[in-house]
């Protein structure tokens, strides 16, 4: 059974750089075609892709928010990273991990929800 | 990159058989396949079709995907429509590795 679960803080400030971390079982990071991806949906609004990273390390962002996502992984704790630099309340969402096989999602993490807030 | 729109809602009763399209806005929709998620409140979303018109284990086959070409879109269709049914459907595509979500649709079934 594959599960994920996302942590991180609830509340940063603007212009603060955002880590979540991303912590799965069920599956391996080193196996072949298997991928962690990164959603986010804000308040009641659509989902957004963020950002994936394949087994290999290849990675692909967003075009829209290249800039300012990093995605990393560590096989060994079957931890995926992602941090976002230069937080804005713009950036509250439910942030989503999910387990890719085939380029879609699924399944998805429970959500952590991240509020942006001076 | 390509952009899938949906309708922002639909609405249909009990029993009835409703549609949610997807259109892809540049590249053939054939080109890559199609998934559609659930999302009820509160929770995450789940799959209830993947590779087009593929149903996971524990999806009733009430629920159904079909991509047509000529209009270059994807369709989700539910079938003798439940309450539990109502819920936020969205659309999900790639193109090289980056992923694409439609803007989503309420389901109401009143």
């Amino acid at each position: 059974q594959i599960t994920l679960k996302e942590s991180g803080p609830t509340l940063v400030k603007p212009t603060q750089t955002l880590t979540l971390t991303c912590t799965f079982s069920g599956f391996s990071l080193s196996t072949s075609g298997v991928g962690v991806g990164w959603i986010r949906q804000p308040p009641g609004k659509a989902l957004e892709w963020l950002a994936l990273i394949y087994w290999d390390d290849d990675k692909r962002y967003s075009p829209s928010l290249k800039s300012r996502l990093t995605i990393t992984k560590d096989t060994s704790k079957n931890q995926v990273v992602l941090t976002m630099t230069n937080m804005d309340p713009v950036d509250t969402a439910t942030y989503y991990c999910a387990h890719s096989r085939g380029a879609r999602p699924d399944p998805w993490g429970q959500g952590t929800l991240v509020t942006v807030s001076s | 990159n390509f952009m899938l729109t949906q309708p922002h809602s639909v609405s249909e009763s009990p029993g009835k058989t409703v549609t949610i399209s997807c259109t892809r806005s540049s590249g053939s929709i054939a080109s890559n396949y199609v998934q559609w998620y659930q999302q009820r409140p509160g929770s995450s979303p789940t799959t209830v079709i993947y590779e087009d018109n593929q149903r996971p284990s524990g999806v009733p086959d009430r629920f159904s995907g079909s991509i047509d070409s000529s209009s270059n879109s994807a369709s989700l269709t539910i079938s003798g429509l439940k309450t539990e049914d109502e819920a936020d459907y969205y659309c999900q595509s790639y193109d090289s590795s980056i992923w694409v979500f439609g803007g989503g649709t309420k389901l109401t079934v009143l």
